[in-house]
């Protein structure tokens, strides 16, 4: 089992509907999580961190993080064609130097107008 | 102006042959990545330097050797090429040599076909 799975999708969605992406993890030491964004042809940018257990809002993008269940969410709100990306999850266990961030392979969503 | 920038974009080049990707960062950061992304869009870390001290070496083939003359600076060379090399390869930058909390910032990515 990979230390993070992520469905790699392709998602469809029409603009102006709620779009759910999902990450699950094996490893519970585990405690930073972020959502990066990647438009094709471009490098991944960070779009929300969360530390431990939680939500954490930003504008139309909400992160949750679910530790007993080891499951981490991205939800995109009134989603717009400029959404239409690949999302990355990313997470980490210790706050140190040396320790690597380990991404999911990303899910692509493409938002129609 | 590009935060952090690396050259060349795209690279088609031959089995066997040796090349050089650029990075620079104009962030004023102490920490440079070099990461791998494979046809699937896996994202992997390869290397790290905080002050031109290599902190992170992933597993990858000696043939990878990274370069930092400076701490702006990080260079990728790659011996003897072969043909799964073909990827894109991201030069990245962040403040603090922790990744936890830390925005890393990503170049454009080098695309690097081998044939």
């Amino acid at each position: 089992q990979k230390e993070v799975e992520q469905d790699p999708g392709p998602l469809s969605v029409p603009e102006g509907a709620i779009v759910s992406l999902n990450c699950t993890y094996s490893n519970s030491a585990f405690q930073y999580f972020m959502w990066y964004r990647q438009y094709s042809r471009k490098g991944p940018e960070l779009l929300m961190y969360t530390y431990s257990s939680g939500n954490k809002e930003d504008g139309r993008f909400t992160a949750q993080v679910d530790k007993s269940s080891k499951y981490i969410s991205l939800f995109i709100r009134d989603s717009q064609p400029s959404d239409s990306a690949t999302y990355l999850c990313a997470m980490t266990g210790f706050n140190q130097a040396g320790t690597a961030l380990i991404f999911g392979k990303g899910t692509t969503l493409s938002v129609s107008s | 102006d590009t935060a952090v920038s690396q050259t060349p974009k795209y690279l088609v080049t031959q089995m066997g042959n040796d090349k050089s990707i650029k990075c620079e960062q104009n962030l004023g950061h102490d920490t440079m990545y070099w990461y791998k992304q494979d046809s699937k869009k896996f994202l992997k870390i390869m290397f790290s330097y905080n002050n031109k001290e290599l902190i992170i070496n992933e597993t990858v083939p000696n043939r990878f050797s990274p370069k930092s003359p400076d701490k702006a600076h990080l260079n990728l060379h790659i011996n003897s090429l072969e043909l799964g090399d073909s990827a894109v390869y991201f030069c990245a930058s962040s403040q603090r040599r922790q990744v936890a909390g830390n925005t890393i910032y990503f170049g454009e990515g080098s695309w690097l076909t081998v044939v």
